[in-house]
């Protein structure tokens, strides 16, 4: 069973950087996509962009570019997601999610973060 | 706003069945299959449908997907009241070279 444990709950300032990670068990790592997703309270979901950890070649949402960076650390299993220059509308509760491959879809995701931004 | 477009709300009496229509472009759904997560409250989604049409382990059979051309249907058959979730639709969009998703349909069992 594959399992992905996230990081706690953030405060941060505008302006201020986050830094989310996201352990996975298992060797699922390797050879699956780790995707990051978010969402604002009361809206719906937003992919913020994703990363193959065996080449560590990652994509962003356009919305986001520039300001998001998403990293894999094969040797302890962690993904971690930073969003620089924070703004109000950065408050969201951040997931990370594994692609399965075979399915072309999120089979298992992290129990969520809060990241909050306020001054 | 969303790329792919979805209803907000929806609702249904307990063994009644509710369809949810999701729609795209051809740039994604049209170009991609679809997957559907539904998200209980204060939960992470969880993946109910993908390649359109197919439940993951352990995923009643009362939910089934379809698709035809650009747009997406999840259908509910037997609804009961632990079916009360939020049910998000996703492709992946070739123009934006990303996963998009829907706004979500928030489902209430009357």
């Amino acid at each position: 069973q594959v399992q992905l444990v996230q990081s706690g709950a953030e405060v941060k300032k505008p302006g201020s950087s986050v830094k989310v990670s996201c352990k996975a068990s298992g060797d699922t790592f390797r050879n699956s996509p780790i995707n990051w997703v978010r969402q604002a309270p009361g809206q719906g979901l937003e992919w913020i962009g994703g990363v193959l950890p065996t080449f560590s070649t990652a994509n962003y949402a356009q919305t986001l570019q520039g300001r998001v960076t998403i990293t894999a650390d094969e040797s302890t299993s962690t993904s971690y997601m930073e969003l620089t220059s924070l703004r109000s509308d950065d408050t969201a509760v951040y997931y990370c999610a594994r692609e399965a491959v075979a399915l072309r879809a999120f089979d298992f995701w992290g129990q969520g973060t809060m990241v909050t931004v306020y001054s | 706003q969303s790329v792919l477009a979805q209803p907000p709300s929806a609702s249904g009496t307990p063994g009644q069945r509710v369809a949810i229509s999701c729609s795209g472009s051809s740039s994604s759904i049209g170009s991609s299959t679809v997957k559907w997560y539904q998200q209980l409250p204060g939960a992470a989604p969880k993946l109910l449908i993908y390649n359109n049409d197919q439940r993951p382990s352990g995923v009643p059979d009362r939910f089934s997907g379809s698709k035809s051309a650009t747009s997406a249907s999840l259908a509910i058959s037997g609804l009961r009241s632990e079916d009360e979730a939020a049910y998000y639709c996703a492709a992946w969009d070739e123009s934006l070279n990303g996963w998009v998703f829907g706004g979500g349909t928030k489902l209430t069992v009357l």
